[in-house]
């Protein structure tokens, strides 16, 4: 039973379309995030939500839009996309409000974006 | 500006041997430090963490050492074995909301390799 899974994991798409990447978790979690990891391997936070209300928004460029139907699922929708936005992009979640510092965040397996 | 530095890239360590991970830090407002461990083709998984008010934490082979003033964590792994091939990344929290959203700093990771 995976506990955060995304969809697809492989992504091969042209430059300038628009392409969504899917999140769900099953641990019950308020909080949820994207990160980037660039070809460098630097991981790094673009969004988090805490029951469908967005939190964090790390500058990312407004192609970039997150959407929460539910506190179980944060997808990703990119517009336009440009090579620079070839990654692995992952989800992950968290107890959030849970009253406990330095909640583990679960991560999924990663979606793979390259863009030619 | 890169605020959680592992300057090691890699680490190759003997079977049965000490395996040391060094991070290094430079916003004072970090107040919990967290250890990921890494797979290819998988998300990161939480290892260990620490508040900024423990210089130590343990958890069977597995021990965090921080030390604030000098804004420098370690991981030490004894007895390294084979399955703890893999990259770690050292990460950095603060929390940013009332929700518990804590946004979390990764370094670049160090790729470890056990040698049987």
């Amino acid at each position: 039973d995976t506990a955060v899974s995304q969809t697809p994991k492989y992504l091969v798409t042209q430059m300038g379309n628009d392409k969504s990447i899917k999140c769900e978790q099953n641990l019950g979690h308020d909080t949820m995030y994207w990160y980037k990891q660039d070809s460098k391997k630097f991981l790094k936070i673009m969004f988090s939500y805490n029951n469908k209300e967005l939190i964090i928004n790390e500058t990312v460029p407004n192609r970039f839009s997150p959407k929460s139907p539910d506190k179980a699922h944060l997808n990703l929708h990119i517009n336009s996309l440009e090579l620079g936005d070839s990654a692995v992009y992952f989800c992950a979640s968290s107890r959030g409000t849970s009253g406990r510092r330095g909640n583990e965040q679960f991560f999924g397996p990663g979606t793979r974006l390259t863009v030619l | 500006d890169q605020q959680v530095k592992q300057n090691s890239p890699s680490l190759s360590v003997q079977e049965g041997r000490i395996s040391i991970l060094n991070c290094d830090y430079t916003n004072s407002m970090f107040d919990y430090f967290l250890w990921y461990k890494k797979y290819p083709a998988e998300g990161p998984t939480f290892l260990i963490s620490i508040s900024s008010i423990k210089d130590k934490n343990e958890d069977g082979r597995f021990t965090v050492f921080l030390n604030k003033s000098a804004k420098h964590l370690s991981l030490h792994i004894v007895p390294s074995q084979p399955g703890d091939s893999a990259v770690y990344f050292c990460a950095a929290t603060v929390i940013i909301s009332n929700f518990g959203n804590e946004k979390l700093t990764f370094g670049t990771g160090t790729r470890l390799t056990i040698i049987p």
